[in-house]
Parts: C-alpha cells; sequence; structure tokens
C-alpha cells in the first residue's frame, strides 16, 4: 500500500526565516511527486511535479527536491501570504494520489 | 481558462438524509476524480473516471455513495443515506489525461 508521511505537522516561522518541509514515501512505481499549496476554505492549488530522483523545481520562493525516498519543499525568506498547508503526494498505479497529511505552515510578519 | 466548478458550496444535513455534489471539470479534461477531505487529513480519492468509464472505485463506500459521469463532462456525487462521519469536504478534480491534477473549491458536507 502506497504511504505518504509528512514532517512536521505544523511549522511556526518569522518572516525571512527559511526551512524545510519533509515528505517521505513509500510507493510501487512512483509516476510523479506531487506539491499542492491549501489555502483555508479553498482546494488544494498544484505547485510542483518532480519525476525522479535528483529532479529540483522552483517558484518564487519555492524549491522542491526529490530522493529515491523523500522529497522537500525548500522555502526561502518567507512572508505572511505563504502560510498556507503544504500537501505532498505521490502518484502511483494509475497515476492514483496519495496524500499526505500536509504540513501548517504559518509565517509571522 | 476557467477551473473546475463544484456545487454547492457548503451543505447541512441529518443523519439519514441524501445529499448530492455536483462537478464541472476544466474544459478538455478526459479524467475526473472525487476526493473526501476530512479535517486535519489529505483528501483521499473515491472515484476515479477516464471520460464516462470508472477507472477506480475501490474507496468508494458502494453502500451509501453512488457517483456518475454522464456524456463525458459533468459529474454529481451522491450518498444516501449520509453518516455522521461523512462530514468532511468533497473535492473534485480533473486532468488532461493521467497527469496533474487540478482541484475545484470542494462542497463542506456536515452531517448533524
Amino acid at each position: 500500500e502506497d504511504q505518504v508521511t509528512q514532517s512536521p505537522e505544523a511549522l511556526r516561522l518569522q518572516e525571512g526565516e527559511s526551512s524545510s518541509l519533509n515528505c517521505s514515501y513509500t510507493v510501487s512505481g512512483l509516476r510523479g511527486l506531487f506539491w499542492y499549496r491549501q489555502d483555508p476554505g479553498k482546494g488544494p492549488e498544484f505547485l510542483f511535479t518532480l519525476y525522479s530522483a535528483g529532479e529540483e523545481k522552483e517558484k518564487e520562493r519555492l524549491k522542491a527536491t526529490l530522493t529515491k525516498k523523500e522529497s522537500f519543499l525548500h522555502i526561502t525568506a518567507p512572508k505572511p501570504e505563504d502560510s498556507a498547508t503544504y500537501l505532498c503526494a505521490c502518484g502511483g498505479s494509475n497515476y492514483k494520489l496519495t496524500f499526505g497529511k500536509g504540513t501548517l505552515l504559518t509565517v509571522n510578519p | 481558462e476557467a477551473g473546475v466548478a463544484q456545487s454547492p458550496r457548503y451543505k447541512i444535513i441529518e443523519k439519514r438524509q441524501s445529499v448530492a455534489f455536483w462537478c464541472n471539470p476544466i474544459s478538455g479534461h478526459a479524467t475526473l476524480y472525487w476526493y473526501q477531505q476530512i479535517l486535519g487529513q489529505g483528501p483521499k480519492l473515491l472515484i476515479q473516471f477516464q471520460n464516462n468509464g470508472v477507472v477506480d472505485d475501490s474507496q468508494l463506500p458502494k453502500d451509501r455513495f453512488s457517483a456518475e459521469r454522464l456524456k463525458g463532462v459533468d459529474s454529481t456525487l451522491k450518498i444516501q443515506p449520509a453518516k455522521l462521519e461523512d462530514s468532511a469536504v468533497y473535492l473534485c478534480a480533473s486532468s488532461r489525461s493521467a497527469d496533474t491534477q487540478y482541484f475545484g473549491p470542494g462542497t463542506r458536507l456536515t452531517v448533524l
């Protein structure tokens, strides 16, 4: 059974304080590692897809990286508007997504 | 490009009542998904459609949940009868094929 574990469950940062979120996964036949952002009362918003170990993608203050067992979402000099829940998901057979529980990020001004 | 549309946005019902949710995917997206997201959890796939056909419904509680996708576009998800544990956000997502999924805003269901 595919499994995704995210840590920490919650992270509180000061504005400008860089950090990383972790996503460890167990899946047979990885067909993509996905990162989404979810704001309260909204659906998940797509951020990145990573397909192979060593791959990196960047968007503004976010950078996602992938190894054979885990992915990291690095947040550089975060701003309060980066506050959200960040979800990680693995695409397995039939490209079915298995999600982790998410990391609730709060960035204080 | 318009996103995934869902309605209603909120629904409150009594247990044992029935409820239906509607989803209109992004134009041209052949694959449609329904997820259940319980508070504090990640979304869990209930059912996946490819055009009109069901690809995966292994986690759909078929004794009370049903879904259909007529003409390969819009979809409805129904719960009958609802239980307290069905309180959750029901998310619809679509993708062009078997790639990146784009989510709608969700329907928040409260069962009293």
